[in-house]
């Protein structure tokens, strides 16, 4: 019974593409993120929702959406994709005491 | 904007040595979490520190909350490999809406 899942693990595609990460967690947690990690390691947040509503938007190009059809899921669309968007893409969840529960990692490599 | 800066950046250790890693924010926290991300997986909570010079130990691994509530630190004792991975702190502002910070983190090779 995974908590937090990713679609898809590896995601490899051509510049311009346009492409979809998904993301669900069954901890029933009102608060869901999407960070970037980059090659160096360093994690950077670039989204939160809580409860379906955007509360945090830190400077990400327009390229990037988030989505939450719901509290349990919270889905990234990446237009145009550029070559500095490889990546590795973590989904996280977060329970009210703030501790945070992250998703396998979505590896993204743009050609 | 706030920014959590780890030292050192990496780490070799021979197994059974001692290791620490110290995590420092450029402003006050609420509290502050550690994450210990093995290579090629991804961050996974270890704990929380909320109160002023708060000192938390899970077997080996002793956190400290700084008095000022600015700075923490993550020591091993007695190094294993598999303690091999990067430790992440993550510091959360007061009043933020559960916004969290993570540091630069500290990537720990431990040599057998």
């Amino acid at each position: 019974d995974t908590a937090v899942s990713q679609t898809p693990k590896y995601l490899v595609t051509q510049m311009g593409n346009d492409k979809s990460i998904k993301c669900e967690q069954n901890l029933g947690h009102d608060t869901m993120y999407w960070y970037k990690q980059d090659s160096k390691k360093f994690l950077k947040i670039m989204f939160s929702y809580n409860n379906k509503e955007l509360i945090i938007n830190e400077t990400v190009p327009n390229r990037f959406s988030p989505k939450s059809p719901d509290k349990a899921h919270l889905n990234l669309h990446i237009n145009s994709l550029e070559l500095g968007d490889s990546a590795v893409y973590f989904c996280a969840s977060s329970s009210l005491r703030g501790e945070q529960f992250f998703g396998p990692g979505t590896r993204l490599t743009v050609l | 904007g706030q920014q959590v800066m780890q030292i050192p950046q990496y780490q070799h250790v021979q197994e059974g040595e001692d290791f620490t890693t110290y995590c420092n924010s450029s402003t006050t926290l609420s509290n502050i979490q550690w994450y210990k991300q093995r290579p090629g997986g991804h961050p996974v909570f270890l704990i929380q520190l909320v109160k002023s010079g708060e000192v938390k130990k899970q077997k080996r691994l002793t956190f400290q909350f700084g008095e000022a509530k600015k700075n923490s630190s993550l020591h091993i004792t007695a190094t294993q490999t598999t303690d091999v991975g990067t430790y992440f702190c993550a510091g959360q502002r007061p009043g933020g809406y559960q916004k969290v910070t993570f540091g630069t983190g500290t990537k720990l090779q431990v040599i057998p």
